[in-house]
């Protein structure tokens, strides 16, 4: 699976849209870009994934470039509760059959303040 | 829907005893289940793979045999830490994944994780 850059940490005003950026560059045609998020002492849970075109959920929206190089995770009105390590994960779809576990990276540890 | 539980969230042992810690996916089929490894500020470590029926596959480093893993039915893996050290204190946390064609659709689904302390 290609790997990912995220940045470390990001502060976040509550009720300001959090941006969260994710850069793939050796991304493959069939890889798709997986979101999730860990906050403190939980389990991972999934956010969103896309392929090429943008996607929107109820948790967030998911931006991602006409080369696929990179993507942003967007969290429209961030809020305390948000405050979690958000991980970029690229791989096959898991629909597909062939596809890989998942493998986290060191993610980014986003901090909604007051 | 794709709930998965982990039991218990919480153990404390004795060094040197063995604990077991079981994962279940309550209302879809789990043909694969993952166990993953975090300690304290860092990411999580896939340990091993498991499919139903089938032994696991643990990943490089991993000791097949202080980490027993079971997979015999479709809601239900367990892990047991054998003879635990300190060093064996860690957030274990499971997840699970349908077969093709059922609810998820393969897409991976955690546990909330069990907190294991070795005293």
């Amino acid at each position: 699976d290609a790997k990912t850059t995220q940045p470390p940490s990001m502060d976040c005003a509550e009720g300001r849209a959090a941006n969260l950026p994710c850069n793939h560059s050796t991304i493959s045609g069939n890889e798709y870009v997986y979101w999730y998020r860990q906050i403190h002492s939980q389990g991972p849970q999934y956010i969103i994934h896309g392929l090429k075109n943008n996607e929107t959920n109820e948790m967030a929206s998911l931006i991602i470039t006409e080369d696929r190089k990179s993507s942003t995770l967007i969290l429209p009105h961030a809020t305390l509760r948000d405050t979690a390590v958000y991980y970029c994960i690229v791989r096959v779809a898991a629909s597909t059959g062939t596809a890989s576990k998942l493998t986290f990276g060191t993610g980014t540890r986003l901090q909604v303040t007051l | 829907g794709a709930v998965v539980s982990q039991h218990p969230s919480w153990v404390i042992c004795k060094s040197g005893t063995s604990v077991k810690i079981e994962c279940r996916s309550l209302d879809f089929q789990a043909t694969t289940m993952f166990w993953y490894r975090q300690f304290p500020k860092q990411s999580l470590m896939l340990m091993a793979t498991s499919n139903e029926g089938s032994k696991a596959t643990y990943e490089q480093g991993v000791e097949k045999d202080k980490f027993l893993i079971n997979h015999a039915s479709l809601t239900l893996s367990t892990l047991t830490v054998t003879s635990a050290h300190p060093e064996d204190s860690s957030f274990y946390i499971c997840s699970a994944r349908g077969g093709a064609g059922t609810p998820p659709n393969r897409e991976q689904y955690f546990g909330p994780g069990t907190r294991l302390t070795v005293t």
